[in-house]
This record gives C-alpha cells, sequence and structure tokens, in this order.
C-alpha cells in the first residue's frame, strides 16, 4: 500500500509561491497522485491529480518527476483563504480509486 | 447537481442509543464512501461501495457499526450502540469510475458531526 509522507505544517505570506512535497516510494504503476484540500468543518476538496511530468490548472500545478516516488503541489500567489489542511493522496486505481489519507499539511498563510 | 447529501448535519445523542447517518451520492456515480475524521485518527476510510455492493469493509471499526446501500441514491452508516469514542464527523463522497470517465476524484458531503455523551 502506498503510503504518503509530507511536512506537517508549513507557514507562508500572501503574495508567494506555496510548494508542498509529498514523498510516496511504493507508489504502484496504475496509481494516480491526487491532492485535496479541506478547510475547517467541510470535507476534503479535490484540487488536483496526476501521473508523471507536470499538469496545471485554475488553482494549481503539480510536478511529478519520472520516478513518480514524489509530487510537489505548487500554489501560485496564496492568499489567506489558502489557509486549510493539504493531503498528498496515491489514488488506488485498482481499488476503486480508493483513497487512504494521510495526516495532511497545515497550510497557514499570513498577511 | 446538488452534490453529495448527508444527513443530520449534527447529532447529539446519548451512549447506548443507535445513530444512523444517511447519504445521497451524486446522481449516476458508482462508488461511495464513508470516511470518519477525528482529531487523533485523522480521515479514516471506513468502507466502500461499487454499485451498490460493499468492497472493502476493513475500515469498520467493530460489530456496532454496520453500513448499508440499498439502492444507487442512498447508503446509511448505522452505530448501534454507540459509544462517546464513536464522536466523529463522519463523512460521504461518492466518483464515477466506469467508462473510463475516472478523474481521480471524489466529491465529498459537508460531513455529519455526531457527540455521543
Amino acid at each position: 500500500l502506498a503510503k504518503t509522507t509530507q511536512p506537517i505544517s508549513m507557514d507562508s505570506y500572501e503574495g508567494q509561491e506555496v510548494n508542498i512535497t509529498c514523498s510516496h516510494n511504493n507508489i504502484a504503476t496504475n496509481d494516480y497522485i491526487t491532492w485535496y484540500q479541506q478547510f475547517p468543518s467541510q470535507g476534503p476538496r479535490f484540487i488536483i491529480q496526476g501521473y508523471k511530468t507536470k499538469v496545471t490548472n485554475e488553482v494549481a500545478s503539480l510536478f511529478i518527476p519520472a520516478d513518480r516516488k514524489s509530487s510537489t503541489l505548487s500554489l501560485p500567489r496564496v492568499s489567506l483563504s489558502d489557509t486549510a489542511v493539504y493531503y498528498c493522496l496515491v489514488v488506488l486505481y485498482n481499488q476503486g480509486g480508493k483513497l487512504i489519507f494521510g495526516q495532511g499539511t497545515e497550510l497557514s498563510v499570513k498577511p | 447537481d446538488a452534490g453529495v447529501i448527508q444527513s443530520p448535519r449534527h447529532e447529539v445523542t446519548e451512549m447506548g442509543q443507535e445513530v444512523t447517518l444517511r447519504c445521497k451520492p451524486i446522481s449516476g456515480h458508482d462508488y461511495l464512501f464513508w470516511y470518519r475524521q477525528t482529531m487523533m485518527r485523522g480521515l479514516e476510510l471506513l468502507i466502500y461501495f461499487n454499485n451498490n455492493v460493499p468492497i472493502d469493509d476493513s475500515g469498520m471499526p467493530e460489530d456496532r457499526f454496520s453500513a448499508k446501500m440499498p439502492n444507487a441514491s442512498f447508503s446509511t452508516l448505522k452505530i448501534q450502540p454507540s459509544e462517546p469514542r464513536d464522536s466523529a464527523v463522519y463523512f460521504c463522497a461518492s466518483s464515477l469510475m466506469s467508462s473510463g470517465s475516472y478523474t481521480g476524484e471524489l466529491f465529498f458531503g459537508e460531513g455529519s458531526r455526531l457527540t455521543v455523551l
């Protein structure tokens, strides 16, 4: 089972770019990497998913090296509203897309 | 679509009482997941269904917990009897994986906050 490791917490300031790196050494060939965001009192919300190289959407970018043993979520120009917990997960494609959540990274954006 | 709908949003009950949490997944989705979140243990997967059939219930903590999905638009998670350590936020999520349309996205409901006194 692919386990993910990411920093417990990070601090940033408004307007800065934030990069959160996650390691997933045991990722399987069919598995995808996905990131979720969770605000207090809400359910997790999908941010981005990738398999390898780089993926970009309107919210974030995801960088995945060729060996796929790690990934980096990049949030451009964060604002106070980006303060949340960010989860890096490996999508167990052969198990119905099951997501096993780790502890996540608590990002605090300061003015 | 209204998204995943859970009820009740908040429930306060006394130890020993039966608790039933309900979930309506997004129409057309073929996978449904139940998660539990506490400060101590984070988000834990309890059970998930595919096309209304339970696939993996290894996360269900004990026999006091049971989950059903009688049809594609409804699922329940029942705790009987409830205990204070069951106090948590219970999330339901659904996804669509069939027909090659899977995007890796689970859609979560807003959760049911359970407090067992």
